[in-house]
């Protein structure tokens, strides 16, 4: 079936450097999508969308990239500190509910 | 900044019991969702609620879960006779229209023994 995936369970990045998160979905006619941060014990948090018409989507050290040709989608987090560290899941939105992916965890290294 | 809030935050039941989640979405959402995380899994979808029915749910929804606004601010989520596999976080969201991003609580954690 159609479904949001991630392309790596863990990432482990050194403080200061910049973060790159990859997601790919299959389904072609989806237009709008999230990206959320869970912290241990807590909901996802809103981190930044993009909607279809868009390639690329900036926000305060996040950045959300489309590509629409292969059906991916990547958040890049730029100078990547200790207080970024979390599970990620970019979810792509439905008629009536979102459909999360399995999630990365970014692990900052000080 | 508002918030979605959920109570409890822990909840120890009994397998065969009755349990209520309870949540108090954004005040101005019209949009309602319970979704089940599994421990180390991604987070499910359940449900979602709007202008006073369900909108959507998925498999996992069945005869055994039922949502319900009951007044103006809460919405509330029970499983009737609770099985051990219910055992998760559950997480409500909710969203002002039907294209604009969900705002999550930070869940309640079920335990059945």
């Amino acid at each position: 079936g159609e479904s949001v995936g991630l392309h790596l369970p863990t990432l482990s990045v050194q403080e200061g450097d910049n973060s790159i998160i990859n997601c790919a979905y299959s389904n072609s006619a989806s237009d709008y999508f999230i990206w959320y941060k869970q912290e241990s014990g807590k909901g996802p948090q809103f981190i930044i969308d993009i909607r279809s018409n868009m390639d690329k989507r900036q926000g305060q050290r996040v950045t959300v990239l489309l590509n629409k040709t292969v059906k991916h989608l990547s958040l890049q987090i730029a100078a990547t500190q200790p207080g970024d560290s979390a599970v990620y899941f970019c979810a792509e939105n439905m008629r009536n509910d979102m459909r999360f992916g399995a999630g990365t965890r970014l692990t900052v290294k000080p | 900044e508002p918030e979605v809030t959920q109570t409890p935050s822990h909840q120890v039941t009994q397998m065969g019991q009755e349990v209520i989640l309870r949540c108090v979405p954004i005040s101005n959402h019209l949009y309602f969702y319970w979704y089940r995380q599994i421990l180390g899994q991604k987070v499910e979808f359940l449900v979602s609620f709007y202008n006073n029915e369900i909108s959507e749910k998925s498999e996992i929804f069945d005869d055994q879960f039922s949502v319900e606004r009951p007044d103006g601010s809460n919405f509330t989520l029970k499983i009737r006779s609770t099985k051990l596999e219910d055992s998760a976080m559950y997480f409500c969201a909710s969203r002002v229209t039907g294209d604009q991003p969900q705002h999550f609580g930070d869940g309640t954690r079920l335990s059945i023994l």
